[in-house]
């Protein structure tokens, strides 16, 4: 591993499943994200951890929820999917919250379809 | 309302030419800014940033101009080879040190 694994690569999703989407890093990296890209609108904060066992909303937070049990995983956590939520998914980390010389570290991203 | 816009959804640029990509931003409380570029299939890739008490910084063939009076960002690219065809996002750094994010610019650099 070298950098963000993202897993599964993409997914198609019955609406109310409930699905996670796994992240995780090997770079010791403090700070983690996920994001979500839909198209005309950039990419938007879902949550984030600063440190690992400290999680934070972002600026879409609902429907989705996050742990962060030790500094390398960062797991997403759709509890009952819908069609709105059918975008591309993308785990970020950096060195600590508010350090960004060299901007944040993304994973490949989840390409996820709620059908 | 978008506190970051790219209002250019796409921009074509003939190689050996300088590309150009802007972006306004809002809040005049914002003070780092960063551009990333993404390919296909990929996540986005950290190209170059500035501090709001600079208005240039210069990485090789990249180049990131502040005006922060007009609150306005821009990345030169000169001169623009084939390899840069790819979505370039601006991005700025808030009160809570999270980045907000542009929409993109598709750039496609013509042989």
């Amino acid at each position: 591993i070298a950098g963000i694994t993202q897993a599964p690569t993409s997914q198609i999703l019955a609406a109310g499943r409930r699905m996670t989407l796994r992240c995780t890093q090997d770079m010791r990296h403090n700070a983690m994200y996920w994001y979500r890209q839909d198209l005309g609108l950039g990419l938007r904060l879902i949550h984030y951890s600063n440190t690992a066992g400290t999680t934070g909303k972002g600026e879409v937070p609902d429907g989705y929820s996050v742990s962060r049990a030790n500094t390398d995983d960062f797991p997403l956590t759709l509890a009952s999917a819908v069609p709105s939520q059918t975008s591309v998914y993308f785990c970020a980390s950096s060195e600590s919250q508010g350090v960004p010389y060299y901007g944040y570290t993304f994973g490949s991203g989840t390409r996820l379809t709620v059908v | 309302d978008q506190q970051v816009k790219q209002n250019s959804p796409s921009l074509s640029v003939q190689e050996g030419r300088i590309s150009i990509l802007n972006c306004d931003y809002t809040n005049s409380m914002f003070d780092y800014f960063l551009w990333y570029k993404k390919y296909p299939a990929e996540g986005p890739t950290f190209l170059i940033s500035i501090s709001s008490i600079k208005d240039k910084n210069e990485d090789g063939r990249f180049t990131v101009f502040l005006n922060k009076s007009a609150k306005h960002l821009s990345l030169h690219i000169v001169p623009s080879q084939p390899g840069d065809s790819a979505v370039y996002f601006c991005a700025v750094m808030d009160s809570n040190y999270q980045l907000i994010w542009g929409a993109g610019t598709k750039l496609i650099i013509k042989p």
